[in-house]
């Protein structure tokens, strides 16, 4: 069964370092998006990606963040400048369409920013 | 603002002992309810959608139903390997994207 990959499963970070987790989207999948999941806590919504533009985003997702998908298969997620509170897992997940099409998550990245 | 909120956040259970959990939830107008399950250090596993009040899904040993306000897992005769967080997420009809707001999940471990 297709599924979501991310890369790298682990990333150490000094902070202020600039990171980039990368992600490869289930095939036919047009939607994408970023979620992230800080410890002990809640699954928490970043962007989402269609048609190679955010089409929508939280308060979470500053000047900081940034979204790219650079060719047809990768989506990538860029965090220009780390503070510690970026710690967190952060999940790639991607949807065939929109409405009620279900969101097919991948493993994440666990950023552990020293 | 929406919001999901499950109970209980952890359960224990042996196997075969039946049991349910719940997700309440508060939306502008609901366009879907997202069953999840997660392993540790996993991401979240598609498990159910569910769209309107009265409607049920089911798979294997789970079996999830919707109400106006709420939403119940079901687990029947749980084995050990059905041991997971399970997540609920709603997707509201004031949102323009697909953005999915998630609860704080049930622990549930099912000892043998």
């Amino acid at each position: 069964e297709p599924e979501v990959t991310q890369t790298p499963s682990h990333q150490v970070t000094q902070m202020g370092q600039e990171v980039i987790l990368r992600c490869v989207p289930i095939s036919n999948h047009l939607y994408f998006y970023w979620y992230r999941q800080i410890l002990g806590q809640k699954v928490e919504f970043l962007v989402s990606f269609y048609n190679n533009e955010i089409s929508e985003k939280s308060e979470i997702f500053d000047d900081q963040f940034s979204v790219e998908r650079p060719d047809g298969s990768n989506f990538t997620l860029k965090i220009r400048s780390t503070k510690l509170e970026d710690s967190a897992m952060y999940f790639c997940a991607s949807s065939k369409r929109q409405g009620n099409q279900p969101q097919h998550f991948g493993d994440g990245t666990r950023l552990s920013i020293l | 603002e929406d919001q999901v909120t499950q109970s209980p956040e952890a359960l224990r259970l042996q196997e075969g002992e039946s049991s349910s959990l719940n997700c309440s939830y508060t939306v502008s107008g609901l366009r879907g309810l997202f069953w999840y399950r997660q392993d540790p250090g996993k991401g979240p596993e598609f498990l159910f959608t569910l769209y309107s009040a009265g409607e049920e899904k089911e798979k294997e040993r789970l079996k999830a139903t919707l109400t106006k306000k709420e939403s119940f897992l079901h687990i029947t005769a749980p084995k050990p390997e059905d041991s997971a967080t399970y997540l609920c997420a709603v997707r509201s009809s004031m949102e323009y994207g697909n953005k999915l707001v998630f609860g704080a999940g049930t622990i549930l471990r099912v000892k043998s």
